[in-house]
């Protein structure tokens, strides 16, 4: 039983180039969360999906910053014109269907994406 | 609203000797917490939980935390620390939006460092 995988584990990108990353939730999750970590900090919520919907997208940069979490296929979290200051690691997390307050997410290994 | 603040950024012990990672939360309501821990250029790997039975909570690689409503804090211990203990470490809450959903909310992480 695979784990939440993301892809892929490093990604270098110019100024200006378009970065995507890619998360399989695990078998039986159906709800998606993207988070930023920047370097020295804590995780910070970007935005969660279920399939086909974005239900809170309130840690999301206002521009350039997109996720779906289509019907078929990984979720993607999609940057367009990359700047330095989107150096960072993304984490993907998945949860099962139905949701409770104790129940714990499931992280992937992250993407450590680098804007030279 | 939920919030949760890790008293100290960085933390050092000596191998074998006891470590505390301190964790106080605000929540309008019972809450649920968790402990993350996250090794160098690593995901994230949950520790521990607590859901509301018991108050002590017991997690893997020896680790274990008290829940103490009193006080509003879930700190984690060790009785005696390892080197592999070496890595950052994340308080969680679990928030409730206003559509129902549950999210985490990350406190700031403390970093664990091992003297031999």
């Amino acid at each position: 039983n695979a784990g939440v995988m993301q892809n892929p584990r490093h990604l270098v990108r110019r100024r200006g180039q378009e970065a995507r990353l890619r998360c399989s939730p695990m078998k039986g999750h159906s709800h998606v969360y993207w988070y930023r970590q920047l370097p020295e900090e804590g995780l910070k919520f970007m935005v969660y999906l279920q399939k086909e919907n974005i239900i809170d997208e309130s840690g999301m940069p206002k521009e350039r910053f997109s996720a779906e979490f289509p019907k078929e296929g990984p979720s993607i979290l999609r940057i367009q014109q990359v700047v330095r200051g989107d150096s960072a690691a993304y984490f993907c997390a998945s949860s099962p269907p139905v949701q409770r307050a104790n129940y714990g997410y499931t992280f992937g290994s992250g993407t450590r994406l680098t804007v030279v | 609203a939920q919030s949760v603040t890790q008293l100290d950024s960085h933390v050092s012990v000596s191998e074998g000797t006891p470590v505390l990672l301190r964790c106080n939360y605000s929540s309008s309501y019972s809450p649920s917490l968790f402990w993350y821990v996250q090794h160098p250029n690593k995901g994230l790997q949950l520790l521990l939980k607590y859901t509301s039975a018991a108050t002590l909570v017991k997690g893997i690689n020896g680790f274990e935390a008290e829940f103490k409503k009193s006080e509003t804090s879930f700190h984690l211990t060790k009785p005696s620390a390892h080197m592999s203990d070496a890595a950052e470490y994340f308080c969680v809450v679990s928030g409730l939006r206003t559509s129902g959903t549950y999210k985490y909310i990350f406190g700031t992480g403390t970093r664990l460092k091992v003297l031999a």
